[in-house]
């Protein structure tokens, strides 16, 4: 099995900052991997499939990198509506998501 | 409007089942995979189970493999998930979710608002 690995956990940071999240990869998965964001009591949204293809209406702040086993979503300025969970998604194989990582107010 | 909403949730002791259904609107249902993805109170996600547009490939995750089945009728716009022999750790909020492509395995642009799965005596 595939495990995907998040770091951090929880990040703290404020409005305007550049904010970056890592997700690993136990094996190569190419560059099928999501991104994903939830609020609380929502269904999550997907930001960027594909590693680094931004899905239609989400702002153009959100992007992805990466491929192999190494991948970043990068939020360029953080706005008040982007304080949530986010995970990521590899679907090489079936799929599995890593374990969130909250962005909370600083 | 495009959407999907699941239902037949509620609450089930250990070892009974449950079959869970989605109604899927605005898209065109057989053109897309379906999946099921659950949510435990207050952790993360987990893929539960999806289906490829004709069903003719399906898949499971580990912890549900021989107790849940997945099925979908196109003509009804209608995806299910049918879970046998439910345990406590069953217990989450499944959510129905489109796949960004026909086959099963790919991403979920399209989510339901979930419906709840309680397990307990």
């Amino acid at each position: 099995d595939i495990q995907m690995t998040q770091s951090p956990s929880t990040l703290s940071a404020s409005v305007g900052d550049r904010v970056t999240i890592t997700c690993r990869a136990s094996q190569s998965i190419s560059s099928w991997l999501a991104w994903y964001q939830q609020k609380p009591g929502k269904a999550p949204k997907l930001l960027i499939y594909e590693a680094s293809s931004l899905e239609s209406g989400v702002p153009s702040r959100f992007s992805g990198s990466g491929s192999g086993t190494e991948f970043t979503l990068t939020i360029s300025s953080l706005q008040p509506d982007d304080f949530a969970t986010y995970y990521c998604q590899q679907y090489n194989t079936y799929s599995r998501f890593g374990q969130g990582t909250k962005v909370e107010i600083k | 409007e495009v959407q999907l909403v699941e239902s037949g949730g509620g609450l089930v002791q250990p070892g009974r089942s449950l079959r869970l259904s989605c109604e899927a609107s605005g898209f065109t249902f057989d053109d897309y995979a379906m999946h099921w993805v659950r949510q435990a109170p207050g952790k993360g996600l987990e893929w539960v189970s999806g289906i490829s547009w004709n069903s003719g490939s399906i898949g499971y995750a580990d912890s549900v493999k021989g107790r849940f089945t997945i099925s979908r009728d196109n003509a009804k716009n209608s995806l299910y998930l049918q879970m046998n022999s439910l345990r406590a750790e069953d217990t989450a909020l499944y959510y129905c979710a489109k796949g960004g492509l026909v086959v099963v395995i790919g991403y979920f642009d399209l989510w339901g608002r979930g419906t709840l799965v309680t397990v307990s005596s």
